[in-house]
């Protein structure tokens, strides 16, 4: 069956270190990745999207983004988390052949000092 | 900057009643979604418009989900009637045109609690 996996439910990292947050998908053909942030009583914001092409992905707020064909996964990375960033973490493909986004069931980011 | 606008922020109701959530895309975005996510759970596509006709509402509960979006610019989700499993979080999102091309824009959300 088709789906996205997040596998940590909770992270939590120090301020100032780096993160990496997972996101392996199952599809028969390379589907486009998404990676979006959720923030306490905000929507959705996207950070970063991979259709094609170069295979590491830079996006907003100094996030990055390496898809791994491979490895049937997309991580989400950052050098150095900031407090700002705790917030949820949602991976989202969609598979080329129709127009729907399927979202994983998210990553909370917990930034101690 | 533009937003996209939900209203209420927060819905309490009793199961059996009717409920109705408002979303305002941006202004000139001609595709609007509603999502529904679960407590501890990704968003899922409930519905999704392209101008005023509906493209895909293969996830939406017929027998008791409904939305609308007669001039192709705001929106309206109802549910009638509530029943418990509905609780949730309905987003609203919208994008210039189709996903793969253009950001989709979320709105806050509505936070719907059935008792």
């Amino acid at each position: 069956a088709q789906s996205v996996t997040q596998p940590d439910i909770h992270i939590t990292v120090s301020e100032g270190a780096s993160l990496e947050l997972r996101c392996n998908y199952s599809y028969g053909a390379t589907p486009y990745l998404f990676w979006y942030v959720q923030s306490p009583g905000q929507g959705l914001q996207l950070l970063l999207k991979y259709f094609s092409g170069d295979t590491l992905v830079q996006g907003i707020k100094g996030f990055e983004a390496e898809f791994k064909r491979s490895q049937s996964s997309f991580n989400l990375r950052k050098p150095s988390v900031h407090w700002s960033d705790a917030a949820e973490y949602f991976c989202a493909v969609a598979p080329q052949s129709f127009q729907k986004l399927v979202f994983g069931t998210g990553t909370r980011l917990l930034v101690s000092p | 900057e533009a937003e996209v606008a939900q209203s209420p922020r927060y819905k309490i109701t009793e199961k059996s009643q009717a409920v109705a959530f408002w979303c305002d895309p941006i202004s000139g975005h001609a595709t609007l979604y509603w999502y529904r996510q679960i407590l501890g759970q990704g968003p899922e596509l409930l519905v999704q418009f392209q101008d005023e006709s509906v493209v895909d509402d293969s996830q939406l509960p017929k027998d008791r989900f409904s939305a609308e979006r007669l001039k192709g610019v705001d929106s309206t989700l109802k549910i009638q009637p509530a029943e418990l499993g509905d609780s949730a979080m309905y987003l609203c999102a919208s994008s210039f045109g189709d996903y793969m091309t253009y950001e989709q824009y979320f709105g806050p959300g509505t936070r719907l609690t059935v008792t």
